[in-house]
């Protein structure tokens, strides 16, 4: 079972270079979110989706950008890479229930020089 | 606004030892979920538990207990016998109903030595 898979696993940018991450899940799940992991801060969410065509923002969703035109794809979009944005950024789906475990994918581990 | 707090940055034990990673939250809902996931050296994320607010009894499985206490808002984790495969980051999360965003702790990272 694939579960959620993020592409690239690594990645290295310049500075205003734009790039997409990308997650797939296979499990029907309609709530999909991207988390970013800095030191000593634990996970912060960037922005999630509910279902198909609808998206909202988290806490830190300034220099990114979502869309989910299917249920199973939630790419992650960096507009403009700035060196702050360096990060481990995780995806997660679940079922659209609030006391359901999120599943993760791997990571993807950005550096911006 | 709602509010994970793990104290303790780092703990270190030698295998056999029990430790206990603390996990205080802040909410005002009445209904909320409690979650805590560990993160190995490889990096993913493993779901380990999920507590809701209205069942506070406790869990044990294997070496692992949950301690759940609404009146001091806690949810502390234990790990018995610690092994060297219990060495990970440990987050603890929180969610309400009808919400699905997980806001997490900071971690705890557990280090335990041969």
């Amino acid at each position: 079972n694939a579960g959620v898979t993020q592409t690239p696993k690594f990645q290295v940018l310049k500075t205003g270079q734009s790039m997409t991450l990308q997650c797939a899940q296979d499990m029907n799940h309609e709530y999909m979110s991207w988390y970013r992991q800095d030191p000593g801060m634990g996970l912060r969410l960037i922005h999630y989706s509910v279902g198909a065509g609808i998206t909202d923002q988290g806490e830190v969703p300034n220099g990114y950008n979502v869309s989910r035109s299917t249920t199973e794809d939630f790419p992650l979009r960096l507009l403009s890479a700035a060196p702050s944005q360096t990060s481990v950024y995780f995806c997660a789906s679940s079922r659209k229930y609030s006391n359901q475990p999120q599943h993760f994918g791997d990571g993807t581990r950005l550096s911006i020089l | 606004a709602q509010k994970v707090t793990q104290a303790q940055t780092e703990i270190s034990v030698v295998e056999k030892e029990d430790v206990t990673l603390d996990c205080v939250y802040e909410t005002r809902d009445t209904t909320y979920y409690l979650f805590w996931y560990k993160q190995p050296p490889s990096g993913e994320l493993v779901f380990l538990i999920r507590r809701n607010s209205f069942d506070e009894q406790n869990e044990i499985s294997g070496r692992y207990s949950w301690n759940f206490q609404k009146s001091t808002s806690s949810f502390n984790f234990t790990i018995t016998a610690s092994q060297v495969v219990d060495s990970a980051v440990y987050f603890c999360a929180l969610s309400h109903l009808n919400d699905y965003k997980l806001s997490f702790g900071a971690g705890t990272t557990v280090t335990v030595r041969a």
